[in-house]
């Protein structure tokens, strides 16, 4: 129940890529949390969603329900963009379970 | 304020000590959680307190005793750890439990 899975583990990309990260769970769920976090630990709240496409700036976020599968999309990726982005799923209860995280390095 | 604070930032602590880890939020939350983070591995859920109670202890040894003073405050308290108790320790909040979080820059632990 409680395997969420990331792809890619690393991805390294070119500055002005578009950029897909993608992760997929076992059961239905009642939210998906994308989270981003910097070298140095921080970890900053970037989606949570339940159903759709969120977008904000040059990110966005989709969620396939009956497919079990969310992805993360970076537009003209940029440098700053290069951290581990992890998604979290919330099941019936309230504990969010987090995938293994994929890291991105964009070279300018 | 859309922050949460942890300190100390760094610790460095021998096995026989005994510190705390404070983390703080003025964002009106009433959930509030610790997260023990090892390198390249995702976060762990260590606590969750749900109106300044506990509602969620992840079998966590004795040795971290969680203490929420009032709904802005979330303490760690730590004594007698051992060397694989070494990881960054991240505090988080939410509105309510199982809302979006909010996560503090954590405190990096090392266990000497």
């Amino acid at each position: 129940k409680n395997e969420v899975e990331q792809s890619p583990q690393n991805l390294t990309a070119q500055e002005g890529e578009f950029i897909t990260i993608n992760c997929s769970y076992s059961v239905g769920i009642s939210a998906l949390h994308w989270l981003q976090q910097h070298p140095g630990g921080g970890i900053v709240s970037l989606f949570m969603l339940s159903s759709g496409k969120k977008k904000h700036g040059r990110l966005i976020a989709t969620i396939n329900i009956q497919e079990k599968h969310s992805s993360l999309h970076i537009t003209a990726s940029h440098p700053r963009d290069s951290a581990v982005y992890i998604c979290a799923v919330r099941y019936t209860g309230n504990q969010f379970y987090f995938g293994t995280g994929t890291s991105l390095t964009v070279i300018p | 304020d859309t922050e949460v604070t942890q300190t100390p930032k760094h610790l460095v602590m021998g096995m026989t000590n005994k510190k705390s880890l404070k983390c703080e939020q003025h964002m009106g939350h009433r959930a509030m959680y610790w997260y023990k983070q090892k390198a390249k591995k995702p976060p762990e859920l260590m606590f969750v307190y749900s109106y300044e109670k506990l509602s969620i202890n992840e079998s966590v040894p004795s040795r971290f005793s969680p203490e929420c003073p009032n709904s802005s405050l979330l303490n760690l308290h730590l004594h007698a750890l051992q060397p694989e108790d070494s990881a960054l320790y991240l505090c988080a909040s939410s509105q309510v439990v199982a809302e979006k979080l909010f996560f503090g820059s954590g405190t990096q632990l090392s266990v000497l």
